[in-house]
């Protein structure tokens, strides 16, 4: 079983609607949460992270953290063709080295 | 902010024969820098950490004497892929990490080595 759990997808929904992309983690000692996007052929860019359990907004983003279910989330609200990406999940261990999710492929349909 | 460059974006190169790509923090000081490869629709794979002025730390499984990294200044470090093979052909990536933070890395564009 891997750390981190995420579905590879892909998730296409129309333009407009609300996204959520979930990751499943099994070590308790993960410390930050974090959610990179990479577009394609191009090197992941940070979009949010989080260190404790709750939400943090950031524009249309929404990171989620529920660490009693080992459950992370970002939600992207009013979404556009531009957000149409691979969306990774992270989180840093004790050593602070990233523990990567599989990716979610986004694809938002005009 | 946390601008990181890879430099080249694209490499062909025929086996056998050795490449360098290089990765530059361009507004920060990198005390660390790391090096991922990702293969098509995978997730990112560390190859190595290396912190500026100390030898690179390898991945389990990971050739250091096929993939050499210097990390000679806080803001430049190197791989190196040594007698390239057609299976080394991949997307390499480099991230570093300065002040901001032990948990965050800013990553370069990536770098798409294609071995013929």
């Amino acid at each position: 079983q891997k750390e981190v759990e995420q579905d590879p997808g892909p998730l296409s929904v129309p333009e407009g609607a609300i996204v959520s992309l979930n990751c499943t983690y099994s070590n308790s000692a993960f410390q930050y949460f974090m959610w990179y996007r990479q577009y394609s052929r191009k090197g992941p860019e940070l979009l949010m992270y989080t260190y404790s359990s709750g939400n943090k907004e950031d524009g249309r983003f929404t990171a989620q953290v529920d660490k009693s279910s080992k459950y992370i989330s970002l939600f992207i609200r009013d979404s556009q063709p531009s957000d149409s990406a691979t969306y990774l999940c992270a989180m840093t261990d004790s050593n602070y080295q990233l523990i990567w999710g599989a990716g979610t492929k986004l694809i938002i349909k005009p | 902010g946390a601008v990181v460059s890879q430099h080249p974006s694209w490499v062909i190169c025929k086996s056998g024969t050795s490449v360098k790509i290089e990765c530059r923090s361009l507004d920060f000081q990198a005390t660390t820098m790391f090096w991922y490869r990702q293969f098509p629709k995978q997730s990112l794979m560390l190859m190595a950490t290396s912190n500026e002025g100390s030898k690179a730390t390898y991945e389990q499984g990971v050739e250091k004497d096929k993939f050499l990294i210097n990390h000679a200044s806080l803001t430049l470090s190197t791989l190196t892929v040594t007698s390239a093979h057609p299976e080394d052909s991949s997307f390499y990536i480099c991230s570093a990490r300065g002040g901001q933070g032990l948990h965050e890395q800013y990553f370069g564009p990536g770098t798409r080595l294609t071995v013929t």
